[in-house]
């Protein structure tokens, strides 16, 4: 099925250092999502973004939906070890369409 | 509040034998989703539910997948028989529905096949 793009696929940081990743796709999507998924967990929701232009934080975290439509980025400030885990993008065209999502970037945590 | 609750976590099985995992969605949500993650990937949609009904199935292989959703609440995903490539994660979510839909995940059935 159709997949995001999304990078890195992995990357090792030190802890405190700011994490930067990104998604893009071929078509538009009205919603982006990114979705933190542990071991043996299911992803569980980061943050959502509604409206192209849009700059969300939720803490550390802040993302932003592309003014194309075709994209996003996640920024990580200040990492910690439980930062480790699976990042996903997920574009939705509506509430009732479903989701797409990228393949993850993999996050290991230096301390 | 519960989240969305997936039972067995894991399931060890030989290939051609069935399998069948549960999923019990948040209370008051009416959408419930099935979703197959491979080793490496995003999840991808198999199936959706609007109450009792199943109104997204073009992604389930109808030929060995099926599922119900019998009383709108909790929800059965059926493999008969299982091939060794099924062995992935099978992820359940729910939501209210909305223009604003959040999905919420369950921890999901760990499958392999042998």
């Amino acid at each position: 099925g159709q997949q995001l793009n999304q990078s890195p696929q992995s990357m090792f940081i030190q802890e405190g250092e700011d994490v930067s990743m990104n998604c893009t796709s071929s078509s538009i999507f009205n919603t982006w999502l990114w979705y933190k998924q542990d071991p043996g967990e299911g992803p569980v929701l980061l943050i959502a973004l509604y409206k192209a232009g849009e700059l969300t934080s939720n803490g550390r975290l802040t993302a932003q939906f592309g003014i194309t439509r075709k994209d996003s980025f996640l920024n990580i400030s200040a990492s910690i070890p439980s930062d480790v885990g699976i990042y996903f993008c997920a574009g939705q065209n509506s509430g009732n369409t479903p989701l797409v999502f990228g393949k993850g970037t993999r996050l290991s945590v230096i301390a | 509040e519960a989240g969305v609750v997936q039972s067995p976590r894991y399931k060890i099985i030989e290939k051609k034998q069935p399998v069948a995992f549960w999923c019990n969605p948040i209370s008051g949500h009416n959408t419930l989703y099935w979703y197959l993650q491979n080793l490496g990937q995003g999840p991808e949609l198999l199936i959706r539910y609007e109450n009792e009904e199943a109104v997204d199935d073009s992604q389930l292989p109808k030929d060995r997948f099926s599922a119900e959703r019998l009383k709108g609440v909790d929800s059965t995903l059926k493999i008969q028989p299982a091939e060794l490539g099924d062995s992935a994660v099978y992820l359940c979510a729910s939501s209210l529905g909305g223009s604003k839909n959040i999905q919420y995940f369950g921890a999901g059935t760990r499958l392999s096949v042998l």
